[in-house]
Parts: C-alpha cells; structure tokens; sequence
C-alpha cells in the first residue's frame, strides 16, 4: 500500500528564512505533485515531477524529486506572510490520476 | 479559460437522504477525479473517469458513486447519507492525454456537504 509521510506538519516561521517541507512516500511512483491550500479555499497545484532529479521553481518556492531515495522537498526561500498556507504533496503511483495524499503542512509565516 | 466548476458549492442534508453534485472540467480535459477532505481523514481518493469510463475507485462504501457524460462533466451520489459524509468533495480536471507534461490536475473550489 501506498503511503506518503510530510513533515513537519505544523511549521512556524518568521519572515526572511528559508525552510524546507520533506514529503517521503512508501513505493515507486511516476509523478508527485505539490499544491497549496488557503484556509477554505481549494487546492492550487503548484508543481508536477515526473522524473528523477527534476527540479522546479516558481518564486520563492522550489521543488525537487528523489526518486531512489522516495523523497520530494519543498524548499521556501526568504519567506513572506504571503505563503501562510498549507501545502500538501501527492503521489500518482500508476499515471493514472489516482492521487495518495500527505496529511499536509500548515506553514504559518509570520512578519 | 474557464477553470473546474463544481456546483453547489454547499449543501445540507439530513441522514438517510441521497446527494449529487456535478463537476464540468476544464474544456478539453477528459480525466474527472473525485476526492473527499476531511480534517480526521484528509484528503481521500474517490473514483476517476476517463472517456465516461471509470477507470479506478479508491476504498470507499457502496453508497458513494459517479459517473462521467459524453461532454467530459462528471457527477457523484452519495446515498444513504451519514454524518461521516460530511466533508469538502472536490473534483479535479486533466488533459490526460498520456503526454506526462499534460498531467497536472485542476481543482475546483469544492463541494461542502454538511449531514445533519
């Protein structure tokens, strides 16, 4: 059975530091996704990995993918108040749109 | 372009009663995927469809179904309503056109079903 861990799961931090969110997951998979959730909003897909050593960047934000190791970071660079949010990362084993979710990360930047 | 539409955006309902609600993806996607947010259980896997075919269901009773029409929009039912249904069901929109760069997946803003 797929499993995928975040952690940590409640991060608070002031601005202008850097911080990174760790997502491991139990069984090779094809594709991992990184969203954001506001407090009552949906979910905003912030990056898709398909392979190993991809990285992406967007911002403030950057993603990498280890898949040997399982391992997917999030990395916040020079945070703002902006990126409070929760992020959550998923796991599409098989391509076929069935996405295994992490519990998330509440990431509560303060100024 | 339009994004994912779900509607209604809340409803209430009362145990025993059944519920549908309706998903239109992005225009062109053909994978509809279905989850369910709850703060005890986070955020669970449905049902998929492609091509009005369902093609996976995650671990889910009976009462909870779906299905997907020719112009790609999606609906779910929930029968039998319990107070455990009670969650924000969001639907999620892909090309899926088995190009990897197309799989991203949209969400829409969400179902939120309250059972009394």
């Amino acid at each position: 059975e797929l499993k995928v861990e975040q952690n940590p799961l409640f991060l608070s931090m002031q601005e202008g530091k850097n911080y990174t969110i760790y997502c491991n997951y139990s069984t090779t998979s094809d594709r991992l996704y990184w969203y954001r959730q506001d407090p009552g909003k949906s979910l905003e897909s912030l990056f898709v990995l398909l392979s190993n050593g991809a990285v992406k960047q967007e911002g403030r934000l950057m993603a990498s993918l280890d898949t040997k190791a399982r391992l997917s970071t999030l990395h916040i660079t020079a945070a703002v108040h902006d990126l409070s949010a929760t992020y959550f990362c998923a796991v599409d084993r098989d391509s076929n749109y069935q996405l295994i979710w992490g519990a998330g990360t509440k990431l509560i930047i303060k100024p | 372009k339009a994004g994912v539409t779900q509607t209604p955006r809340y409803l209430i309902k009362t145990r025993g009663q059944q519920v549908t609600l309706s998903c239109s993806p992005i225009s062109g996607h053909r994978s509809v995927s279905w989850y369910q947010q709850t703060p005890g259980q986070g955020l669970q896997f449905l049902f998929e469809y492609f091509s009005e075919t369902q093609r996976n269901k995650g671990n889910f009773p009976g009462r909870f179904s779906g299905r997907q029409f020719s112009n790609s929009r999606s609906e779910m039912n929930v029968s039998t309503l319990e107070l455990g249904d009670s969650a924000l069901y969001l639907c999620a929109s892909s090309l899926a056109i088995g190009i990897d760069r197309d799989a991203e997946a949209f969400f829409g803003q969400g179902t939120r079903l309250t059972v009394v």
